[in-house]
């Protein structure tokens, strides 16, 4: 069975420029998370959706950060503009009984 | 909210050692319990958990008992080898929505 993917791995941006991440999660998984990793830190909850739905994107920053989920499987997130203090790990878990299985996340820079 | 603290590293340690890296959280309700370990180049994976209190995870070696009057889930292992050289996640997560992590504990075994 394959496991969440994502893409890009790694992604090198100026500031200003929008970057944006691809994620598939694993087959028949309808819940959907984005977490946010800097540096040193654990990860963070941007986003949750089930299937389709947003259902907790409290902690996303909306100015400038966007994601979807069109048809309740793949989910892409956007940064429009990138600032420096993005630079992170982007990653995305999907939920199975009882776990969140993660992809190996989106190391984005921003220089 | 809901947080995790974890006991600070990187631990380093030599081969054959024994492990034990400190948990504590701070949740309303019962909250189910998570180690989870992140190796070099690779997603987050589940090590082990627990969902009630008295209740041991175990996996690989590695156990870890949910204690609730202490708040805590502290991570053991009593034989380390090198291959177990990664980077400790704690989580809790309330109803099955979101797992909410510790910073991270980088454990280094050294032959």
């Amino acid at each position: 069975e394959a496991g969440v993917v994502q893409s890009p791995r790694y992604k090198i941006i100026e500031k200003k420029q929008p970057v944006a991440f691809w994620c598939n999660p694993i087959s028949g998984h309808n819940t959907l998370y984005w977490y946010l990793q800097n540096l040193g830190q654990g990860p963070e909850l941007l986003i949750r959706y089930e299937n389709e739905e947003a259902v907790d994107d409290s902690q996303l920053p909306k100015d400038r950060f966007s994601a979807e989920r069109l048809k309740g499987v793949d989910s892409t997130l956007k940064i429009q503009p990138a600032e420096l203090g993005d630079s992170a790990v982007y990653l995305c878990a999907s939920r199975g009984v009882g776990e969140l299985f993660f992809g190996e996340g989106s190391r984005l820079t921003v220089l | 909210g809901d947080s995790v603290t974890q006991m600070e590293g990187p631990v380093t340690l030599s081969e054959e050692a024994f492990l034990t890296i400190n948990c504590t959280y701070t949740a309303t309700g019962y909250p189910s319990l998570f180690w989870y370990v992140q190796y070099p180049g690779e997603g987050l994976q589940l090590l082990l958990k627990a969902t009630k209190a008295d209740d041991k995870g175990s996996n690989k070696g590695f156990e870890a008992t949910y204690r609730k009057e202490t708040t805590s889930f502290h991570l053991e292992k009593g034989s380390v080898q090198v291959s177990d050289s990664a980077v400790y996640f704690c989580a809790l997560s309330q109803y099955g929505n979101k797992l909410v992590f510790g910073a991270g504990t980088i454990l280094r075994v050294k032959s």
